[in-house]
């Protein structure tokens, strides 16, 4: 059974470019949710959708990043534009039911630095 | 403000000897409760949740955390630690009325010299 599958693994990219990161989450799981790790701040939730409608996006740092999910087994998150400061591993994640109780199962993450 | 928080931010231990990680947090309400471990330049996999029922929950890899109530704390334990189990360890909350999200602590590194 294929787990929650994330590209690009690592990007690379220069200040003020655009970057896209994509999560397919576990087929049949309807909540999906996008973490993000830096050493200084840890793991810090972004935003969670249920049944492809953004719930939270408290976590989501300002108008440069932006989340959506137009279908159940896909998802983005944008950066626009990038900067140096957002250098950190992106996690998607997904679990069944929006409710708590449910276990969330990770991605193996995006590698993301910007130079 | 509510959180969560690991009182170790580096542990290190020789291997066979035992362990216990601290996690509380300031939620009120029922909560559900989880371990989850982070090898080196991997993802996090889930070692042990708590829902409810008895309090002291057995995970995967010989994990064991209590959820003491009263204390706010659901710390990790395990007896007898090996190499392999050098690694990062997350406390993460369920907070009640708050969906399925999870909140995360700063994590604990936890070093195991051969």
């Amino acid at each position: 059974d294929a787990g929650v599958i994330q590209s690009p693994r690592h990007e690379v990219t220069e200040m003020g470019q655009e970057v896209t990161l994509r999560c397919k989450p576990i087929s049949g799981h309807n909540s999906l949710f996008w973490y993000r790790q830096t050493m200084m701040r840890g793991l810090e939730l972004l935003i969670y959708f249920n049944n492809n409608v953004p719930i939270d996006d408290s976590g989501m740092p300002e108008d440069r990043f932006s989340a959506k999910m137009p279908n159940a087994s896909f998802s983005t998150l944008k950066i626009q534009p990038s900067e140096p400061r957002d250098s950190a591993v992106y996690f998607c994640a997904s679990s069944l039911g929006g409710v708590s109780g449910n276990t969330i199962y990770f991605g193996e993450g995006s590698w993301l630095t910007v130079v | 403000a509510q959180s969560v928080s690991q009182h170790n931010h580096h542990v290190i231990l020789s291997e066979a000897a035992s362990l216990e990680l601290g996690c509380n947090y300031s939620y009120g309400g029922t909560v559900n409760l989880f371990w989850y471990v982070q090898y080196p330049g991997q993802h996090l996999q889930l070692l042990l949740k708590y829902f409810s029922g008895d309090p002291l929950v057995k995970g995967i890899k010989g994990f064991e955390a209590e959820f003491i109530k009263s204390k706010f704390s659901f710390n990790l334990r395990k007896p007898s630690v090996q190499w392999s189990d050098t690694a990062e360890y997350f406390c993460a909350v369920n907070p009640p009325n708050q969906g399925g999200k999870l909140i995360f602590g700063q994590g604990t590194e936890l070093s195991v010299k051969p």
